[in-house]
């Protein structure tokens, strides 16, 4: 059973369009982190957000932490082909230990 | 490239046996973490070193073990390996100690794939 769960597990979309992806937990997070991973390659950073209710922006993504911080959304805005990979959400708990997600794996066509 | 490598790329071993995993971190970081992701269970948190010492523990099995040298590269040892052990281990690499908010830079993985 995941610690935290993410939703979908595969989303598949045409380029251009809008898209959410989420990360939810039953526990508080003293952190979370969103990654994003190409075949082949390890997990890069996109976010790390830490107070609740706190709401980031990198270009067309759009990462937000729940006033609890038991969850977190990724928006994508005109999502383009290379967006395409497996996105990775990471909570830290009680500060030592670091649970991933499963993934949202993302396909935007052209 | 993230400045972490990780050596092999690929490993093909039998049932029972033992191999070693090797990663070097980015220059000037001080921590590693040991990561495995599989299809079923996703990316799992093995074990933290900062600067040659252990610091976290994660979901590792007692025939796993690590540990950091004194020029920071760290090893991976799997023993008595199980066909379940076959799985994708990726070595992180950051500046600081703690998991709290720090960067962490994934290497490229290794491959185990255990017949």
């Amino acid at each position: 059973t995941q610690l935290l769960e993410q939703s979908p597990q595969f989303l598949s979309i045409q380029e251009g369009e809008n898209l959410t992806v989420y990360c939810n937990s039953s526990s508080v997070f003293s952190s979370l982190q969103w990654y994003r991973q190409e075949p082949g390659e390890g997990p890069v950073l996109l976010v790390t957000v830490v107070t609740g209710g706190e709401v980031k922006k990198l270009k067309r993504l759009t990462f937000q932490f729940g006033d609890a911080r038991k969850d977190s959304s990724l928006h994508i805005t005109a999502a383009q082909p290379g967006d395409t990979g497996l996105y990775l959400c990471a909570g830290l708990y009680n500060n030592n230990d670091m649970r991933f997600g499963a993934g949202t794996r993302l396909t935007v066509k052209p | 490239d993230s400045g972490v490598t990780q050596t092999p790329k690929h490993l093909i071993t039998a049932t029972g046996q033992r191999v070693t995993l090797r990663c070097s971190p980015r220059s000037g970081d001080l921590s590693v973490y040991w990561y495995q992701q599989s299809l079923d269970q996703g990316l799992q948190f093995l074990i933290q070193y900062y600067n040659g010492e252990e610091r976290a523990k994660g979901n590792i099995l007692e025939r796993f073990s690590a540990q950091q040298f004194p020029d920071l590269h760290s090893e991976l040892n799997l023993s008595s390996l199980e066909l379940g052990d076959s799985a994708l281990y990726f070595c992180a690499s950051s500046v600081a100690t703690g998991l709290a908010g720090n960067e962490q830079f994934f290497g490229p993985g290794t491959r185990l794939t255990v017949l």
